[in-house]
């Protein structure tokens, strides 16, 4: 998956916990994303860096905060996670900003909240 | 709203068959259609990336057409494998001043049986 890795997997989690999601990549991209992805809804942009602590929220944002201290990690953390952030997240990088680049997403990560 | 919209939701063909698959779509400006594969369990891998003034792009065995008058693009899967199996999402990005901005498909789920 194109130098990418998401951590962890899998994850179940309650109500109400503070959970980090990680994208580590080896491919020195400038640009970062991080996507749901959710039956009936396609993947949809939660928070997008395009660079070092240079951050800029998607279309579903709200619940969500994202770091970047390298070039190379970018987190999401759920402050106080809900039933409804239950989905799969995947993170994207692009070596450009992509207007006609493609993205290389890593393999996801399966969050439960209970 | 921008929208993208996958036909069919899902299809079952016979290995050695072809199939069609549509994604119709109202974002406005365009910039490009790009289509992606996923495979149970793993991230989107892009296949093509098409721009207003292309028609068609080909792929090994997969092809793509656009009709930006249209705005309807079909993927084309000539002599399905098994490994075809997999979800098919389109993703049309916005030029202008949302230009990167980028809207997915709930994509087509592709079954290939022997």
């Amino acid at each position: 998956d194109a130098g990418i890795t998401q951590s962890p997997r899998h994850k179940v989690t309650e109500t109400g916990t503070p959970v980090t999601l990680r994208c580590h990549q080896t491919e020195n991209h400038r640009y970062m994303y991080w996507y749901r992805q959710d039956p009936g809804h396609g993947l949809r942009l939660i928070h997008y860096s395009y660079g070092v602590k240079d951050t800029d929220k998607g279309e579903v944002s709200d619940g969500y905060s994202v770091s970047r201290s390298k070039t190379e990690d970018f987190l999401l953390t759920l402050e106080s996670a809900t039933s409804s952030q239950t989905s799969v997240y995947f993170c994207a990088i692009s070596p450009r900003e992509p207007t006609n680049e493609k993205l290389f997403f890593g393999s996801g990560t399966q969050l439960s909240v209970l | 709203k921008n929208q993208v919209e996958q036909s069919p939701q899902s299809l079952i063909i016979l290995e050695g068959k072809n199939c069609t698959l549509q994604c119709n779509y109202t974002v406005s400006p365009f910039s490009n259609l790009r289509w992606y594969k996923q495979d149970t369990g793993r991230g989107p891998v892009s296949l093509t990336i098409m721009t207003f003034s292309e028609n068609t792009k080909s792929n090994g065995r997969y092809t793509a057409t656009l009709d930006a008058d249209t705005k309807q693009s079909s993927l084309h899967i000539t002599a399905s494998q098994l490994s075809d199996s997999a979800s098919y999402i389109c993703v049309v990005s916005e030029g202008g001043t949302n230009a990167g901005k980028s809207t997915f498909g709930d994509g087509t789920t592709l079954t290939v049986k022997p």
